[in-house]
Formats: structure tokens, C-alpha cells, sequence
């Protein structure tokens, strides 16, 4: 299994940009989790999805964040405007029931 | 609001055991603990997870204690490239969806 796949690795965007992060989770995981990890705030939980429906949303930090998943094989994070203070590195993670999180490589926004 | 407690740091020597505590005295009784490392620039790997037994993977060990109040991960053998953060959380009713991260415990393992 090659894992969670997250995309881009890197991203550099101007603020007011529309940013989009992706993630493709392991095979026959039920769960998928988006989390932001800046040094001021560590690891947050900003969303996550069971069976593809949201489940608890209560850690997005505005309206400027929407998280989608159209199947069980692909969802997007998607900030719009994006602003200096969204930089921080994304995780995207999968899991079954009752097993860890496989965490995703990361995704590093730096809004400038 | 974390739940845990741990060290900020340690040191290790390499090829030694490292002991990595975690205190969780308001740990309820259908919680597991779930230990979690990041290393630099990587996403956080899943370690171990326990409710009350003692726990061994080919990663680790985890001792809980009987109270449950507080536990431990050792890395039997450490090498260097066991030099990372390590998280202790605990997990309401053994589910992990909402793991909650403190600061973890930087461990660095010296040649």
C-alpha cells in the first residue's frame, strides 16, 4: 500500500488566493482527518469524515475552510481567501475503527 | 485541553533503553492510551495503543500501570533514528477519532 497521499508537498500562494489540498487515503480506511500543525498551536484537528459524510467540523477555524469528500478514495481541503496566518503544514490521516491513524506526508502552505 | 502529561525532553544514549512517561490521572475507564512519534518533517506514525494490559509490538512496549494513572513506552533498543517527538493521548471509549495532541516529549538519541 503506498499509504496516504497528500498534494501538493509544498504550496506558496499570495493571500486572497484560493488554495486546494488533496489527499487520497488507504484502501478500505473509513475514517480521514485533516489537521494543521503550526509551532504556536501544535497539532489541531480541524475536520474529519467517517464513511465519507462529516462528521465533526467544530475545528475548522472560519468559513474560509471547506472540506469535501466526493468518494472514499479522494478528499480536498480548500481555503478561500487564503490568508498569511492559514501557513502552516496540513496532515491528512486515515484509519479503521479501533486501529491508529496512518498520517500522510503533509502539505506545507506559506501564504505570503 | 490535553489530558496527558509529559516530560518535554529526553535524552537517550543509543543501542540503550528509553523510557518515556506519560502521566493521565483523569484517565476514564473506557479510555485508551495511544502513543504517536513525529519525526522532523514527517507526518506522526502510530505506535502503540492500550486500555489496561501491557502492550509489545515490534515497535514497543507500553506499561500501564494499575491504576492507569500513568504509563510507559520504551523502545527496547534505541537508535538514532528514534530521535523524535512522541505523543501520549488518551481516546474517550477506545474510538481514535478525536485524539487530542499535547507537546509530546522531544527524545534525542545520542551516538
Amino acid at each position: 500500500d503506498a499509504g496516504v497521499i497528500q498534494s501538493p508537498r509544498h504550496e506558496v500562494t499570495e493571500m486572497g488566493q484560493e488554495v486546494t489540498l488533496r489527499c487520497k487515503p488507504i484502501s478500505g480506511h473509513d475514517y480521514l482527518f485533516w489537521y494543521r500543525q503550526t509551532m504556536m498551536r501544535g497539532l489541531e484537528l480541524l475536520i474529519y469524515f467517517n464513511n465519507n459524510v462529516p462528521i465533526d467540523d467544530s475545528g475548522m477555524p472560519e468559513d474560509r475552510f471547506s472540506a469535501k469528500m466526493p468518494n472514499a478514495s479522494f478528499s480536498t481541503l480548500k481555503i478561500q481567501p487564503s490568508e498569511p496566518r492559514d501557513s502552516a503544514v496540513y496532515f491528512c490521516a486515515s484509519s479503521r475503527q479501533g486501529y491508529g491513524y496512518t498520517f500522510g506526508s503533509g502539505t506545507r502552505l506559506t501564504v505570503v | 485541553d490535553a489530558k496527558t502529561t509529559q516530560p518535554p525532553s529526553m535524552d537517550c544514549a543509543e543501542g540503550r533503553a528509553a523510557n518515556l512517561p506519560c502521566n493521565h490521572s483523569t484517565i476514564s475507564g473506557n479510555e485508551y492510551v495511544y502513543w504517536y512519534r513525529q519525526i522532523h518533517s514527517q507526518g506522526p506514525q502510530y505506535i502503540i495503543h492500550g486500555l489496561k494490559n501491557n502492550e509489545t509490538n515490534e515497535m514497543a512496549s507500553l506499561i500501564i500501570t494499575e491504576d492507569r494513572k500513568s504509563s510507559t513506552l520504551i523502545l527496547p533498543h534505541a537508535t538514532l533514528r528514534d530521535t523524535a517527538v512522541y505523543y501520549c493521548i488518551v481516546s474517550p471509549a477506545g474510538n481514535n477519532r478525536k485524539l487530542i495532541w499535547g507537546l509530546g516529549t522531544s527524545l534525542a538519541v545520542n551516538p
